[in-house]
């Protein structure tokens, strides 16, 4: 079975500051990952996604993220951020067939001014 | 090009009721899964649809069913509402059965009471 785990429900950083939100993955075959961002009352965006190509992988709003097989982790990063990427931040395994997604159960991101 | 997009966007209900929730999935989509999101959780696999049939289901009891129609849409039904059910439910969408990224709608809002 497939797992996700994002360490840290809530982080704070101040504007301009590096962002990093840690998510680690439990899959028994080549996993397909993702990052989705969830504004209040909104639903999910998808930021960016990693499918077995390149390990770094860009996304919008400047975020990228890193997979790193060796430590089941794809963290995700921003080097500055700014006021408008506060938000909650879900971290996804996908199965083979991409039918099913396995979230984690979110980082909530507060930026302070 | 609108993208995925749910009906009602706010529901209220009372325990042992029945709720149809919408969803038009985007163009060119014709596969279409359902989560479950409950508060301050990460949202939860309920099923999918493909070619009007159930693919794959989640952990889920069979109070909740869903239905494809010829365009693509789809429908999700919950009977015997519980206070449990209580939620914010979201439609995906992608196009086809080997694409892995999935494309979420705004959701629907539901209170059980």
């Amino acid at each position: 079975a497939q797992s996700v785990t994002q360490l840290g429900s809530h982080v704070s950083v101040s504007e301009g500051a590096l962002v990093l939100l840690r998510c680690n993955y439990s899959s028994s075959v080549p996993p397909y990952l993702f990052w989705y961002v969830q504004y209040p009352n909104q639903g999910l965006q998808l930021l960016l996604k990693y499918t077995s190509a390149a390990t770094l992988v860009k996304g919008i709003n400047g975020f990228e993220a890193e997979f790193k097989k060796s430590e089941t982790s794809f963290h995700l990063t921003k080097p500055s951020a700014h006021m408008s990427d506060a938000a909650e931040y879900f971290c996804a395994v996908s199965d083979l067939g991409g039918n099913k997604l396995v979230f984690g159960a979110g980082t909530i991101l507060r930026v302070k001014s | 090009d609108a993208g995925v997009t749910q009906s009602p966007t706010h529901l209220i209900k009372t325990r042992g009721q029945q709720v149809t929730l919408r969803c038009s999935p985007k163009s060119g989509h014709d596969t279409v899964s359902w989560y479950q999101q409950a508060l301050g959780q990460g949202p939860q696999f309920i099923f999918q649809y493909y070619e009007e049939e159930e693919r794959q289901r989640g952990n889920f009891p069979d109070r909740f069913s869903g239905h494809q129609f010829p365009n693509y849409s789809s429908e999700l039904n919950v009977n015997a509402l519980l206070l449990g059910d209580s939620a914010l439910y979201l439609c995906a969408s992608r196009p086809g059965q080997n694409m892995k990224t999935q494309y979420f709608g705004p959701g629907t809002r539901l209170l059980v009471l």
